[in-house]
């Protein structure tokens, strides 16, 4: 199974930050990776898909980049809404698999 | 508007079994290869099954092997897992979803 890694797994920002997060594949996926985002109590939510794809309706200030084995999503000016856990997901292989995700808070 | 809406489930005996639906609504089911995901209370997220759009491939994880069944019927645009030989350790948020879009969650508790 593809391994997934993703760092920080913890982070401390405050609003107006540039926040950058990786997930690392122990095998190359192409660009075949979501980055979905989750708040407390709610369903995870994809912010970006095929690495750098902008899903419907995110702000702009989340960005997506990689193919291969590296990939980073970028927060551009954190705002009070995106503190949540990011987590990213490999679709390229079965079984499919999760980072063990990053927690944004406020510092 | 693009949604998954997923229902059935609940309180269970270890052993026992339920059945999950996931119900779409604003696109095609039978378009999309789809999966069930599931989070354990405190826990990260876990696949657990995936069909293709046609069934003509199945895939499940090693944790649930022979004893879940993922199934759809597009003609309802509906997605099915059907969990047997329930354990403590499948207590969870369980939820529907293609690569771009998820589901809510059904809650899945097993105890005695």
């Amino acid at each position: 199974a593809i391994q997934l890694t993703q760092s920080p797994s913890s982070l401390s920002a405050s609003v107006g930050d540039r926040v950058t997060i990786t997930c690392r594949a122990s095998q190359g996926i192409s660009s075949i990776l979501v980055w979905c985002q989750q708040k407390p109590g709610k369903a995870p939510k994809v912010l970006i898909y095929d690495a750098s794809n902008l899903e419907s309706g995110v702000p702009s200030r989340f960005s997506g980049s990689g193919s291969g084995t590296d990939f980073t999503l970028t927060i551009d000016s954190l705002q009070p809404e995106d503190f949540a856990t990011y987590y990213c997901q490999q679709l390229n292989n079965y079984p499919l698999t999760f980072g063990p995700g990053t927690k944004v808070d406020i510092k | 508007e693009v949604q998954l809406v997923e229902s059935g489930g609940g309180l269970v005996k270890p052993g026992g079994s339920l059945r999950l639906s996931c119900a779409a609504s604003g696109f095609t089911l039978s378009d999309y290869t789809m999966n069930w995901v599931r989070q354990a209370p405190g826990k990260g997220l876990e696949w657990v099954s995936s069909i293709t759009s046609s069934s003509t491939y199945i895939y499940y994880a090693d944790s649930i092997k022979g004893r879940f069944t993922i199934s759809r019927d597009n003609a309802k645009n509906s997605l099915y897992l059907q969990m047997n030989s329930l354990r403590a350790e499948d207590a969870a948020v369980y939820y529907c979803a293609t690569k771009r879009v998820w589901g809510q969650g059904t809650l899945v508790t097993v105890s005695s």
